[in-house]
């Protein structure tokens, strides 16, 4: 069936780096999309992907593989305020308004 | 820039009642969403909107009802709230050609008693 699947919790160092893996299977690839959720706010979009390779922003990059249906971002020079769920949203090609979201990754930042 | 407001933000309701969310967007978007958020599962889509009074049900419709009267609003109904319901209502735009790209509003908190 179609899913994403992304792990729960994920914990690294203020300063550090942190890789959040993301994996799909869907009918179809139409792009994936990042998006940042702060506790008790709403998701933030950060990046959106649809071919391989690494894109990257400075703070936050994506890197995607569609053959592997495999997606991560990497957040360098960690800082406090990182700690939050990074969610993973892909969109198949059969309706290009429905995505369909992982459960998010919660991301630790420890000083 | 744009913003997106729900209303109200933290709705208490009882068994059996109809609730409904309301959801405004400033940004001249045609497609709006309702997903559901629950703890520990992802984003669920229950209602989408591609333009003024389209309407497309997503995965989780049944229960809710929902009216896109005007391009800047989205309203959700939910029919008969079940007990001990708890859960957070995320509406969201996106420009023409899908959903690559989408902005989420505040979120409206549901608790049913």
């Amino acid at each position: 069936g179609q899913g994403v699947e992304q792990p729960d919790n994920l914990m690294s160092v203020e300063g550090t780096f942190a890789r959040v893996n993301c994996t799909y299977s869907t009918s179809g690839f139409n792009g994936l999309s990042w998006y940042q959720q702060r506790e008790g706010h709403a998701p933030v979009f950060l990046s959106y992907v649809v071919l391989d390779g690494l894109k990257d922003s400075g703070h936050f990059s994506t890197f995607l593989s569609r053959s592997n249906g495999y997606s991560y971002l990497l957040l360098t020079e960690l800082q406090i305020k990182d700690s939050a769920s990074y969610l993973c949203a892909v969109r198949d090609d059969t309706n290009a308004y429905k995505v369909i979201f992982g459960k998010g990754t919660h991301l630790h930042v420890l000083p | 820039g744009g913003i997106i407001t729900q209303t109200p933000k933290f709705l208490i309701g009882q068994e059996g009642q109809k609730l409904t969310l309301k959801c405004q967007q400033n940004f001249n978007h045609d497609t709006m969403y309702w997903y559901r958020q629950d703890s520990g599962k992802g984003l669920r889509l229950i209602y989408y909107s591609i333009t003024e009074n389209d309407l497309q049900k997503g995965d989780l419709s049944e229960g809710y009802d929902a009216s896109r009267e005007k391009k800047s609003s989205f309203s959700l109904t939910v029919t008969s709230a079940q007990k001990n319901e708890m859960a957070v209502f995320l509406c969201a735009s996106s420009g023409t050609g899908g959903g690559d790209t989408q902005y989420f509003g505040p979120g409206t908190r549901l608790l049913v008693l």
